[in-house]
């Protein structure tokens, strides 16, 4: 069975500071991977997905970035946070190909940011 | 490009009643549609899916949706509401081919007894 790992799960760092948030999955191969962001009062947005190793793809200019340095494995990056970065950050995957690409995504647990 | 509508931001409804939860959405061809459930802290889980076929989808926990072209519409229903059924419900949108899933700003279900 497939399951997804996104580490830590609560985070509080200084403005200024630099970010890592890390999310693998196992049990599946050449994943979709996703980062959305769900801040406080608003609906979740899509910030990176990724269609293979070093491909990703960006869906709002911001403070971030994100990697794919591995099949299963999606890194989001900040080299200095903003206030504005705090929020519910969700990684996500789903199958690759066929007719309905979307056909399911599958959450991890989420991460709390709490830039300070 | 493809967007979500939930009007209703907060919604209360006694233990035991009936439940529906709007979603419109805007897109030119057929689209995919989906209903999550996010429980406080936690990550999303699929309550249901439409891809085609019978307009009346069934999901877990006894939740139901149904799609109108008509009016762009996909609501979430529930006939009797359970107090573990508070929790934000988030309606999404997707098309084949397209690996973005746009989400609605969803909408908190309080269950009061």
């Amino acid at each position: 069975s497939q399951t997804i790992h996104q580490w830590p799960a609560t985070l509080v760092q200084p403005v200024g500071s630099p970010l890592s948030l890390e999310c693998t999955v196992e049990g599946t191969s050449n994943p979709n991977l996703y980062w959305y962001r769900q801040a406080a009062g608003r609906g979740l947005q899509l910030l990176f997905y990724s269609v293979g190793i070093g491909q990703i793809s960006s869906e709002v200019p911001q403070n971030l970035s994100a990697s794919r340095p591995q099949d299963r494995q999606f890194i989001l990056s900040s080299k200095k946070l903003l206030l504005s970065d705090s929020g519910f950050y969700l990684c996500a995957w789903a199958p690759i190909g066929g007719p309905r690409t979307n056909e399911k995504l599958f959450f991890g647990s989420g991460t709390q940011l709490s830039v300070l | 490009a493809q967007s979500v509508t939930q009007p209703d931001i907060h919604i209360t409804v006694s233990e035991g009643a009936s439940l529906e939860l709007r979603c419109n959405y805007s897109y030119g061809a057929t689209p995919y549609l989906f209903w999550y459930v996010q429980s406080p802290g936690q990550g999303l889980q699929l309550l249901l899916k439409y891809f085609s076929g019978d307009t009346l989808v069934q999901g877990i926990k006894g939740f139901e949706a149904e799609f109108k072209r008509s009016q762009s519409s996909f609501n979430l229903r529930k006939p009797s509401v359970h107090w573990s059924d508070a929790a934000e419900y988030f309606c999404a949108v997707g098309a084949s081919g397209n690996e973005k899933l746009t989400f609605g700003t969803g909408t908190r279900l309080t269950i009061i007894p």
